[in-house]
C-alpha cells in the first residue's frame, strides 16, 4: 500500500545536537512538507519542496535544515541552532490527483532533554 | 497569505450535531480542506470543496461559500470517537500548498 512513512515516532535528545527525521514517501507525490505542531497550536511550516533538489523556507525555518535528493525522501534536521525544538513534527506529500490534499505520515515527537 | 479563523473549542452530546465554522480572507481562492487529528495522531483527511455548495459524506458534511469566505463541517449523531480536533486548510490559486487554521478542538461527552 503506498504512504508516508516518518520515523523514528519519539526521539530524545540532547541540548546542543543536531538530529535528523525521516520522511519517506512512496505516493509518487511530487511536493513535500514539514510542519510543526505545539500543544494547542495549529500546524506551521517549515520547509516545503515541490521538485528534487528544490526547497523553499517556511514561516519557521530557523534553526532547521532539509534536503530533497530523491523523489521519495524529505529528510528535516532540527540543528542545534533552533532554540526551542521540543515538539511534534509532522511530514506530507502532496499531487496534484488529489487536488494537493496532504497525506500525513504518522509524526514524530521530539523532546529535547 | 491566508488568514484562517476557527473556533478554538466546541462541545457536544453523544448522538447531537455540532458545526464547526471556518472563515477565511485570501487573495485567490483554490480550494477548502477539513482534517481530523486525534490527539498525537496525524490528521485525516475529512472533505474537500472547491465549489459552493454542500458535500456530504455520511455523517460528516461541509459546505462552502466563496463569496463569503466561509466554510462549515456538520458532524451528525455524534459519538464518543469523534472527539478530536479538527483542521480547516485552504489552498490559494497561485499555490499549492496549504494554510491551516489552529484547529477546532470537539468533546463529546455522554
Amino acid at each position: 500500500d503506498g504512504g508516508i512513512t516518518q520515523s523514528p515516532k519519539y526521539l530524545f535528545r540532547k541540548e546542543g545536537q543536531n538530529v535528523t527525521l525521516s520522511c519517506e514517501q512512496n505516493l509518487n507525490h511530487d511536493a513535500m512538507y514539514w510542519y510543526r505542531q505545539d500543544p494547542g497550536q495549529g500546524l506551521r511550516l517549515i520547509y516545503y519542496s515541490q521538485i528534487v533538489n528544490d526547497f523553499q523556507k517556511g514561516d519557521i525555518a530557523e534553526g532547521y535544515s532539509v534536503s530533497r535528493e530523491k523523489k521519495e525522501s524529505f529528510p528535516l534536521t532540527v540543528t542545534s541552532a533552533q532554540k526551542n525544538p521540543t515538539a511534534f513534527y509532522l511530514c506530507a506529500s502532496s499531487d496534484r490527483r488529489s487536488n494537493y490534499g496532504y497525506t500525513f505520515g504518522s509524526g514524530t515527537r521530539l523532546t529535547v532533554v | 497569505g491566508q488568514n484562517i479563523d476557527q473556533p478554538t473549542e466546541m462541545t457536544a452530546t453523544e448522538g447531537a450535531i455540532v458545526q464547526i465554522n471556518c472563515t477565511y480572507q485570501t487573495s485567490g481562492f483554490n480550494g477548502l480542506f477539513w482534517y481530523q487529528q486525534h490527539a498525537g495522531e496525524a490528521p485525516t483527511f475529512l472533505s474537500y470543496n472547491v465549489l459552493d455548495g454542500l458535500e456530504e459524506k455520511g455523517r460528516f458534511s461541509s459546505f462552502l461559500s466563496r463569496s463569503k469566505g466561509y466554510s462549515y463541517l456538520l458532524l451528525k449523531e455524534l459519538q464518543m470517537k469523534d472527539s478530536a480536533s479538527y483542521l480547516c486548510a485552504v489552498r490559494d490559486r497561485n499555490d499549492y500548498k496549504l494554510s491551516f487554521g489552529a484547529g477546532t478542538t470537539v468533546t463529546v461527552r455522554a
